[in-house]
Formats: C-alpha cells, sequence, structure tokens
C-alpha cells in the first residue's frame, strides 16, 4: 500500500460547482498535513496546511479525520482559475529526520 | 526574496554523460529534497537530507548521487544519464519546526531530456 493515496481523477465539474476529494495516509503516527496545489508545468505550491479542527480559507475548506487516516479538500463556489492538480503532503512523524511524502495529485478541471 | 533557486532550467544531455543539477536556498531551511515528476505523474522523492553533512534515500535514489556541505547547497548528480531519467526535476526546502514547519519551498524545476 502506498503511504499517500489520491484520486488522480480528473474531476471535470463546471464553474460555480463545490468539489471535493480526498487523500489517504497509511501512517497512523502522521503529524503534520497540507495541500499543495500545481499548475501545468510549474512547481507546486502550498495551498493550505490542514489543522486537526480543520480549517477554512475562503472558498477553500480542509479537514483532517485521524480515525479514518484521511485528508480532505473542499472547493466551494469553483473557478476556472481552480483547474489545477492538488497534491496532498503527509510528514510521517514529527522529527526533523523524516521524510515528507507527497500524493500523486488529484486533476481538477472547472469548465465554463 | 531568492527562495528556492535552480540551475540549469532546461537540460539535454546525450546518453552516459554526467551532470549536476544545482540547487540553493537563503531561507536557512533545516530540510532539503529533490523529487523527479514524469508527466502525468506525481512528485517521486529522489533523496533528502535533514542538514549539512546528512542525506538519505528516497523512493527512487539509484543514478543519482547528493551530498550536503552547506545548510544553502544541496546538488544533485546524474552519474551516468539514461533516456529513463528524463524527468522535471524539482527542489525543495522546509524548516522543521515552528509555526512553518515542514511546508515545503520549491524551486522553479530543471526540465532534462536525455538522448
Amino acid at each position: 500500500r502506498k503511504e499517500v493515496e489520491q484520486d488522480p481523477g480528473p474531476f471535470n465539474v463546471p464553474e460555480g460547482a463545490t468539489v471535493a476529494f480526498n487523500c489517504t495516509y497509511s501512517n497512523s503516527a502522521s503529524q503534520s498535513f497540507f495541500w499543495y496545489r500545481q499548475d501545468c508545468r510549474k512547481e507546486p505550491k502550498l495551498l493550505m496546511s490542514v489543522y486537526s479542527s480543520g480549517n477554512e480559507d475562503g472558498r477553500f475548506t480542509a479537514q483532517l479525520n485521524r480515525a479514518s487516516q484521511y485528508i480532505s479538500l473542499l472547493i466551494r463556489d469553483s473557478k476556472l482559475s481552480d483547474s489545477a492538480t492538488y497534491l496532498c503532503v503527509v510528514n510521517p512523524v514529527y522529527s526533523s529526520a523524516s521524510k515528507i511524502i507527497f500524493g500523486s495529485g488529484t486533476r481538477l478541471s472547472i469548465r465554463p | 526574496n531568492a527562495g528556492v533557486t535552480q540551475t540549469p532550467k532546461f537540460q539535454v544531455l546525450k546518453t552516459g554523460q554526467s551532470m549536476t543539477l544545482q540547487c540553493a536556498q537563503d531561507m536557512n531551511h533545516e530540510y532539503m529534497s529533490w523529487y523527479r515528476q514524469d508527466p502525468g505523474m506525481g512528485l517521486r522523492l529522489i533523496h533528502y537530507s535533514v542538514g549539512a553533512g546528512i542525506t538519505d534515500q528516497g523512493e527512487v535514489p539509484n543514478g543519482y548521487n547528493v551530498s550536503r556541505s552547506t545548510t544553502e547547497d544541496f546538488p544533485l548528480r546524474l552519474l551516468s544519464a539514461a533516456p529513463s531519467q528524463t524527468s522535471v526535476y524539482f527542489c525543495a526546502s522546509s524548516t522543521t519546526s515552528g509555526r512553518w514547519g515542514n511546508i515545503q519551498y520549491f524551486g522553479a524545476g530543471t526540465r532534462l531530456s536525455v538522448l
């Protein structure tokens, strides 16, 4: 089983729709979680951190479910500019000696 | 603010040639890493470092060497390039503590073609 798994998509939704996708992780000791956005042929950039209590940033909401070992990203009122690949990131343990694991990404395409 | 700087941006090599991809960061980050990304694929970790003098292997280390003699620099060496190493290479760095701990900052990438 991969350490971090994402549905590759693509998710193709109309502008204004709400879309959500999940990312599952295998190490129950994982401590920190993030969502990144990657535009075509560009470097990934941080979208938001994922906190235990959940967090919201405008149209974006991130949730963590430790019991089921997944994180989620919800995008409301989607815009054409939201079209990108969304990568989840999991840090296995809260230690400077651990490697940071990226999911393979979920492609999102917003259509007019 | 320079952040993470990768050079070169593009490179074409012939099979068997060697080269070094450069990565430098000016944020005094302890953690640095190299990823490769093939078309339509996610990021695969090649090597990482948690500080000067300390490196470790990621998922796909074969054919690549790294060293970390300073906090700022983390070069990736291709010993004998193969067509299978054609990819986009990203370098990233992060601090490991505090509010911004483990947030990865990426360079713009090096697009490598091996003929």
